[in-house]
């Protein structure tokens, strides 16, 4: 067990909808990181928040979009979903220091039908 | 950013000692060598990290070149838990992103 929490653990919808996915990190850490999985594009880091502020972006899409909140649990939201958006989302989450380890959540699995 | 080269797929028997190489010639003074595994149906899992010397964990033991071009992933006895995808990354430590960049990794498997 990793520490993070990440729900719901399975997302099945259509296409044009908007979802949230959330992440609880470990008791402590103050950075979260979001990455994206597909079969055609391995794992992909999307974006960090550390301490409520987006601090790196990677390959993420213009609709999508994420916030840290002061509780430090993080939300990603996707809108107008297609068909290419289903993969696995994982969040991870490190004390946000140079080289600490990230502990990564099980994942969403989100299916767009 | 520096890349990394693994070996597709590696095979092993069970309590038998792994070797997992990596190759990371361009390589920066300042980029740290990280070792994480995807098990199937799960999200990736911290191994061991280093930046000059060997390290030894729990987990597995890292030895790194001297040039630091290479490095390897060493587990000592092999479990059938152990079969997973192994990532070797270089950390991107500039400033304050620490993303990590995934390859494709290698696939170990653990014959009983």
């Amino acid at each position: 067990d990793s520490g993070v929490t990440q729900t719901p653990k399975h997302l099945i919808t259509a296409t044009g909808q908007r979802v949230t996915l959330r992440c609880s990190p470990r008791s402590g850490d103050l950075s979260v990181y979001w990455y994206q999985q597909s079969l055609d594009q391995g794992l992909q880091f999307l974006i960090q928040y550390y301490n409520g502020e987006e601090r790196a972006k990677g390959n993420i899409l213009e609709r999508f979009s994420a916030q840290q909140f002061p509780d430090l649990h993080s939300e990603l939201n996707l809108s107008s979903l297609e068909l290419g958006d289903s993969a696995l989302y994982f969040c991870a989450s490190s004390v946000g220091q140079p080289n600490q380890p990230q502990h990564f959540g099980d994942g969403t699995r989100l299916s767009i039908l | 950013d520096a890349k990394t080269t693994q070996p597709n797929s590696m095979e092993s028997n069970e309590e038998e000692p792994v070797h997992l190489p990596c190759n990371h010639s361009t390589i920066s003074g300042t980029d740290y060598i990280h070792w994480y595994r995807q098990l199937p149906s799960q999200g990736p899992e911290y191994v061991i990290h280093g930046l000059t010397s060997n390290v030894n964990n729990r987990m597995a033991s890292l030895a790194i070149a001297e040039d630091r071009k290479s490095s390897t992933l060493i587990l000592h006895r092999a479990t059938l838990r152990d079969a997973a995808v192994y990532y070797c990354i270089l950390s991107i430590a500039g400033g304050s992103n620490y993303k990590l960049t995934f390859g494709k990794g290698t696939l170990l498997t653990v014959n009983p």
